[in-house]
């Protein structure tokens, strides 16, 4: 069956560092892959998407990369600040509509 | 503002009553979503519904029956729920429901669910 993994621990991080969280998937061959941000009790807010036959797409302080043969995606947030800390979702093209992973939750620390 | 709205944003019911949630989308979308956010799980699709038409029910109990009258508003009826029912419920709305397409998801911010 289709998986998304994303590292349920959260990431500590310093104010100015980069942030790099991870994304994979099996028995998935999906056309796009999105990646979104969730504040505490609140609904999560679209950032990225990327497509199956781009490697980087590039957002302000933010990128995504797209492997396709390694089934993984990489989410960078660069000069990391506090007001990123949140949890980050990625979400993945299925059979219907996107399936969604876990989460992982980014602290970033002053 | 997400163009999404959903009320109450809290709810608490006993397991005998009977209440509903609300979602209004402001940004002509046609399709829309139910959602349910368990602590530690992944979001859970429940229903998708296109031009008002329900077009997917992941297995969801019947306790639970959405209604979607145009593409602007869906509700989700709530009756006899159990304890494990709590959870945050969101609304959603796409441009259409065909993940294939790039479709991007916005969501309401949700409404937390209690019951005891």
């Amino acid at each position: 069956s289709q998986k998304i993994e994303q590292n349920s621990e959260a990431l500590n991080i310093q104010e100015g560092k980069t942030a790099t969280l991870t994304c994979n998937y099996t028995n998935y061959s999906p056309a796009y892959l999105q990646w979104y941000r969730q504040d505490p009790g609140r609904g999560p807010v679209f950032l990225l998407l990327i497509r199956e036959n781009e490697k980087e797409k590039r957002k302000e302080r933010l990128k995504v990369t797209f492997d396709t043969t390694l089934k993984q995606s990489l989410f960078h947030i660069t000069a990391s600040q506090p007001a990123d800390s949140a949890t980050y979702l990625c979400a993945l093209s299925g059979y219907s509509t996107l399936t969604f992973g876990k989460g992982t939750m980014l602290l970033v620390s002053p | 503002e997400t163009g999404v709205t959903q009320t109450p944003r809290h709810l608490v019911m006993g397991m005998t009553n009977k209440k509903s949630l609300k979602c209004e989308q402001h940004l002509g979308h046609n399709a829309m979503y139910w959602y349910k956010q368990s602590a530690k799980k992944p979001l859970e699709l429940m229903f998708v519904y296109n031009f008002k038409e329900q077009t997917e029910n992941n297995s969801v109990p019947s306790r639970f029956s959405p209604e979607c009258p145009n593409s602007s508003h869906l509700f989700l009826h709530l009756h006899t729920l159990q304890p494990e029912d709590s959870a945050l419920y969101l609304c959603a709305s796409s441009q259409e429901p065909d993940s294939f397409s790039g479709n991007t998801i916005y969501f309401g911010e949700g409404s937390w669910l209690t019951v005891v």
